[in-house]
């Protein structure tokens, strides 16, 4: 079945610094691919998204990529703050279902 | 607008009980689904539904049920609770799940479910 790996599990970074969380998704058919963040006892709710006919984009310290050929996708987050800790779930839709990646617990150490 | 709501936040079963977890959202959104979250696992789709009357499955879909009888309401109903089915659930909806027709999700705050 459809599956999105999502590395690392566990980022730990310096405030100021840059981190960059990435994905790897299978089915060929998914053309959607949102990001969310997600806080302690909160649900997950959508930072950016990119679809299938897009390379790349931005907003403010938030970047994707997406190489569909590789069938992979990443987040950047430059100047990491420490209200940047959290959850992040990378995930890619293709028709009516949307697979999640295991997560990736980001530290911004102040 | 509430967005997406769920009920209860917090719930302690027995093995064998049932329940219904609650979902509503004031968006007018088509599109609703329903999750498990678990530890080290994101979230699995239990079941899904793209208007009123019309649900399928998800990826774990077994131990579950759903129906839609209006575009607002989504519940998940456990018909006899197993202790694997201990887990934070999750509710989403969106407008549409048509390719760049707003198919962004928005989730619930979530409801913590332990089965001893």
């Amino acid at each position: 079945g459809e599956n999105v790996e999502q590395h690392p599990s566990t980022l730990s970074v310096q405030e100021g610094d840059s981190a960059v969380i990435k994905c790897t998704y299978s089915d060929s058919a998914s053309n959607y691919f949102p990001w969310y963040k997600q806080e302690l006892g909160k649900g997950p709710q959508l930072i950016i998204d990119i679809r299938s006919n897009v390379g790349e984009k931005k907003d403010q310290r938030i970047a994707v990529t997406l190489n569909k050929t590789a069938k992979h996708f990443s987040l950047h987050i430059t100047e990491t703050q420490p209200e940047d800790s959290a959850v992040y779930f990378c995930a890619a839709r293709g028709g009516f279902k949307t697979i999640f990646g295991a997560g990736t617990r980001l530290f911004v150490k102040a | 607008n509430a967005g997406v709501t769920q009920t209860p936040k917090f719930q302690v079963l027995k093995t064998g009980q049932s329940m219904t977890l609650q979902c509503a959202q004031d968006m007018n959104h088509e599109y609703m689904s329903w999750y498990r979250q678990d530890p080290g696992m994101g979230l699995r789709l239990i079941h899904y539904s793209v208007g009123a009357g019309i649900t399928d499955q998800g990826e774990v879909p077994n131990g579950y049920n759903v129906s839609r009888s209006t575009t607002e309401d989504f519940p998940l109903r456990l018909l006899s609770a197993a202790p694997s089915q201990t887990s934070v659930y999750f509710c989403a909806s969106s407008y549409s799940w048509v390719e760049h027709i707003q198919e962004t999700q928005y989730f619930g705050p979530g409801t913590r479910l332990l089965v001893l």
